[in-house]
């Protein structure tokens, strides 16, 4: 079956420290793979994403390599800020079952000045 | 552009009541959209997909005649809690996709804070 496995939270890290978010995947076929990002009392943003094998999602400072030969797409930035201090979503997506999305757990990540 | 317009963003009523939750695709046409859950500090459950114009497909376990789902146009989903108790309150956030392509992103609505009294 298809799942999503994140490591755990919270993350508490201080401003301009480096970012590592591990995520693994587990999928029947091709998948797609994303990071969203949900602020407190809101819905969830699309962070990137990666299509396939290889691909480099990016966005804002963060990236994620999708690696079919480890399936992960750990998500990392090199300094993060305090407005960075949400919780974050791992993703995966299946040309299955319209469009069908599976979610972690997600990991929530504090940044203190 | 792909906003995605969830409306109310809270509502507070009585038990027994039914609340009807709207979800909208701004500015594109979505074929599929998705009912989720989320409680506390944990991630989004799945509840149903909503397709244009047919039935919806509930997840296992996700009560079919408590949480009506209509999706009667390309750009508009509702979420009907019928009968609603204190322990359908929740979090509940509706997403959609522009084409069914796997390789698109669905974009979310800001979420309903159901609180039932």
């Amino acid at each position: 079956g298809n799942s999503v496995t994140q490591m755990e939270g919270p993350v508490t890290l201080s401003e301009e420290a480096f970012l590592t978010i591990n995520c693994t995947y587990t999928a029947t076929g091709y998948p797609s793979l994303f990071w969203y990002v949900q602020y407190p009392g809101e819905g969830l943003q699309l962070l990137l994403k990666a299509t396939k094998a290889d691909d480099k999602g990016s966005n804002k400072g963060f990236e994620a390599t999708y690696r079919k030969e480890t399936t992960s797409f750990h998500l990392e930035k090199g300094s993060v800020q305090v407005s960075d201090s949400a919780v974050y979503f791992c993703a995966l997506s299946t040309p299955y079952n319209f469009n069908k999305f599976y979610f972690g757990s997600g990991t929530k990540l504090n940044v203190k000045p | 552009g792909a906003v995605v317009s969830q409306h109310p963003s809270w509502v507070i009523c009585k038990s027994g009541t039914s609340v009807k939750i709207e979800c909208r695709s701004l500015d594109f046409q979505a074929t599929t959209m998705f009912w989720y859950r989320q409680f506390p500090k944990q991630s989004l459950m799945l509840m149903a997909t909503s397709n244009e114009g047919s039935k919806a497909t509930y997840e296992q376990g996700v009560e079919k005649d408590k949480f009506l789902i209509n999706h009667a146009s390309l750009t508009l989903s509702t979420l009907t809690v019928t009968s609603a108790h204190p322990e359908d309150s929740s979090f509940y956030i509706c997403s959609a996709s522009i084409t069914g392509d796997s390789n698109q992103p669905q974009h979310f609505g800001d979420g309903t804070r159901l609180s039932i009294l």
